[in-house]
């Protein structure tokens, strides 16, 4: 069955830290990946996405995500984050159904 | 183009009642899916409907139903609600032609008392 895990549920930084969000998805055949991030009070806007190609593919507000097959992960990352990066995201993979991980909160302090 | 709208916005309702909630796709989306969020559970997957067809569907009891039109606007439809139907419902679209991007609407947060 078609399964995402995301490493960490709740990730607290300051500004200008770095950020780097775990992904390992499981799926038997061609998967899509996605990053959705969830703003506070917000609805649920699409960050990247990787369907084939270069395996870095880079998303707005900074977001970059990995694509590595042979670990079956799609890690999210930016360099530096602000304030206003502070929200849950979501990994997704879609194979014949989107299927998300439990969500990461992200809180970063000013 | 304007996006994914869901109606109503909140809903109230008791245990034992149903309840429908309802979703229109972006314009020239056909695929409408619906999620349930909630902050033990995160985002589950309920079902997709596409042409006036379920085409997949979750792992919900049969109390959760749907349906489409041939407008492609959906509904949603819970039936006997329970107190563990409290969530934020979400629904999605998606355009033909290869994009797999799923386009979410605000959602419809139900409290179930």
């Amino acid at each position: 069955a078609q399964s995402v895990s995301q490493h960490n549920h709740h990730v607290i930084l300051s500004e200008a830290a770095s950020l780097e969000l775990g992904c390992n998805y499981s799926y038997g055949g061609t998967v899509n990946l996605f990053w959705y991030v969830q703003y506070p009070g917000q609805h649920l806007q699409l960050l990247l996405k990787y369907f084939s190609g270069d395996p870095l593919v880079k998303g707005i507000k900074g977001f970059e995500a990995e694509f590595i097959k042979s670990k079956f992960s799609f890690n999210l990352r930016k360099p530096s984050v602000q304030w206003s990066d502070t929200a849950e995201y979501f990994c997704g993979a879609a194979g014949n159904k989107l299927t998300f991980g439990g969500g990461t909160r992200v809180l970063v302090k000013p | 183009k304007a996006g994914v709208t869901q109606t109503p916005r909140y809903l109230i309702k008791t245990r034992g009642q149903q309840v429908t909630l309802s979703c229109s796709p972006i314009s020239g989306h056909r695929s409408v899916s619906w999620y349930q969020q909630t902050p033990g559970q995160g985002l589950q997957f309920l079902f997709e409907y596409f042409s006036e067809t379920q085409r997949n569907k979750g792992n919900f009891p049969g109390r959760f139903s749907g349906r489409q039109f041939s407008n492609s606007r959906s509904e949603m439809n819970v039936s006997t609600l329970e107190l563990g139907d409290s969530a934020l419902y979400l629904c999605a679209s998606k355009g033909t032609g290869g994009e797999n991007i799923q386009y979410f609407g605000a959602g419809t947060r139900l409290s179930v008392l």
